[in-house]
């Protein structure tokens, strides 16, 4: 297992409402990706966080937003949720950048919205 | 920005026999490409990278192969068994920046 963790497992919401997803990352990593993966398709990139700082963004609308705590955890938050919005949320953690820039992914939240 | 393209989107195999995983990558750039394993309901896990300065990597049964000039890279599985059974994904992303481009996965089936 790589130490990635997130929280909760599963959540179900409806429209409308908001979500927080929670990630901590591997211990020494201090970047952390999330990424949308929607059923049988491949990962996609939503933000990084480096050092509390969102560092890229994929092509995700401004109701996805994100934050990084001082201890690398992080949230990624959805706004306004819609029906296509239903996908396992993945986040990644990476090392310090200069050595690897390999991500081990957390277990995922699978997100249902009614 | 970079679009990955892998094929097959299914591949069954006799166990015993090889599986070959083909992807291919547009933007010149990249130049790292791992391959992650996803089961069902699980996380995808890292099972082999490779970095544009060699051409193949090797990990017992499984070797990657890399053609900067073509740009395609392909994940090879010898001596398949039924728990190599999964979906499979390739990626490229450019060192240190920060958006990891995915395929859009092969569904790899190993008969017993």
């Amino acid at each position: 297992e790589t130490g990635v963790t997130q929280s909760p497992t599963h959540l179900i919401k409806t429209r409308g409402q908001q979500v927080t997803l929670r990630c901590s990352s591997q211990s020494g990593h201090n970047t952390v990706s999330w990424y949308q993966q929607a059923l049988g398709q491949g990962p996609q990139f939503i933000f990084q966080y480096y050092r509390e700082e969102e560092n890229g963004r994929g092509n995700f609308p401004p109701r996805f937003s994100g934050l990084q705590f001082p201890n690398y955890s992080s949230e990624l938050n959805v706004n306004a949720l819609e029906l296509d919005d239903s996908a396992l949320y993945l986040c990644a953690s990476s090392p310090p950048s200069g050595s690897t820039d390999t991500q081990y992914f957390g277990p995922g939240t699978r997100l249902t919205v009614l | 920005g970079e679009n990955v393209e892998q094929h097959p989107s299914t591949l069954s195999v006799q166990e015993g026999d090889s599986a070959v995983i083909k992807c291919t990558y547009s933007d010149s750039a990249s130049n790292y490409f791992p391959w992650y394993k996803q089961e069902l309901g699980k996380r995808p896990q890292l099972i082999i990278d490779i970095r544009s300065n060699v051409g193949e990597k090797k990990d017992q049964r499984i070797a990657v192969t890399l053609n900067k000039t073509a740009k395609h890279f392909s994940l090879h599985i010898t001596e398949t068994q039924p728990e190599d059974s999964a979906v499979y994904f390739c990626a490229a992303v450019m060192y240190n920046n920060n958006d990891m481009r995915f395929g859009a996965g092969t569904r790899l089936t190993v008969k017993p």
